[in-house]
């Protein structure tokens, strides 16, 4: 059984369109997040919910977009993909607000032509 | 604000040879510290953690890291790697702030 999935797992898309991201996990917990790992391996967060309220938001263009329409879901997306939007996407969750363990998703690679 | 670096960004080595990963953080407060690792087109992994007591943690795999306070240290160690210990692996730590600070990552290749 997947704990936190992930779809689509590729994403090719060109410049200016929108898309969406789907996570989805099936352990029970609180809080959920979305990070970026840039074509250098270098992790950051990005956002996170603790159910279903945004408790997290760093510095991210306003193209980038949560929602969680419940806690075992939360989605991005992205409007107006821009080049530099090219990364592997991964959602994580953990049993609540307290981050010492987090399951991450197998990640979604977006590819901005 | 925290901040993680992580030494080295490649360690090649041999099967059954033993490997050290070094991580070292700033902070003005106490910190939660972890190793995560990240298989080849996979998402991340715990390995271990430490939360408070024991200096030493021991995590899956035969992992192990040493929490040195006043070096402000949390070294990875496995003395034997296996071909299948080849992954990227990542120190973060946290100030219980909800959020965890990730190093850049050192790439660790086991060859035979």
């Amino acid at each position: 059984d997947t704990a936190v999935s992930q779809t689509p797992k590729y994403l090719v898309t060109q410049m200016g369109n929108d898309k969406s991201i789907k996570c989805e996990q099936n352990l029970g917990h609180d809080t959920m997040y979305w990070y970026k790992q840039d074509s250098k391996k270098f992790l950051k967060i990005m956002f996170s919910y603790n159910n279903k309220e945004l408790i997290i938001n760093e510095t991210v263009p306003n193209r980038f977009s949560p929602k969680s329409p419940d806690k075992a879901h939360l989605n991005l997306h992205i409007n107006s993909l821009e080049l530099g939007d090219s990364a592997v996407y991964f959602c994580a969750s953990s049993q609540d607000r307290r981050t010492w363990e987090q399951f991450f998703g197998p990640g979604t690679r977006l590819t901005v032509l | 604000a925290q901040s993680v670096t992580q030494l080295d960004s490649q360690v090649p080595v041999f099967e059954e040879a033993p490997v050290e990963l070094r991580c070292n953080y700033s902070s003005s407060v106490s910190v939660y510290l972890f190793w995560y690792v990240q298989y080849p087109n996979q998402g991340l992994q715990l390995l271990l953690k430490y939360l408070s007591g024991s200096t030493l943690v021991k995590g899956i795999n035969g992992f192990e890291a040493e929490f040195n306070k006043s070096q402000t240290s949390f070294h990875l160690r496995k003395p034997s790697v296996h071909i299948s210990d080849t992954a990227e692996y990542f120190c973060a730590v946290s100030e219980n702030d909800y959020k965890l600070s990730f190093g850049a990552g050192t790439t660790v290749t086991v060859r035979a």
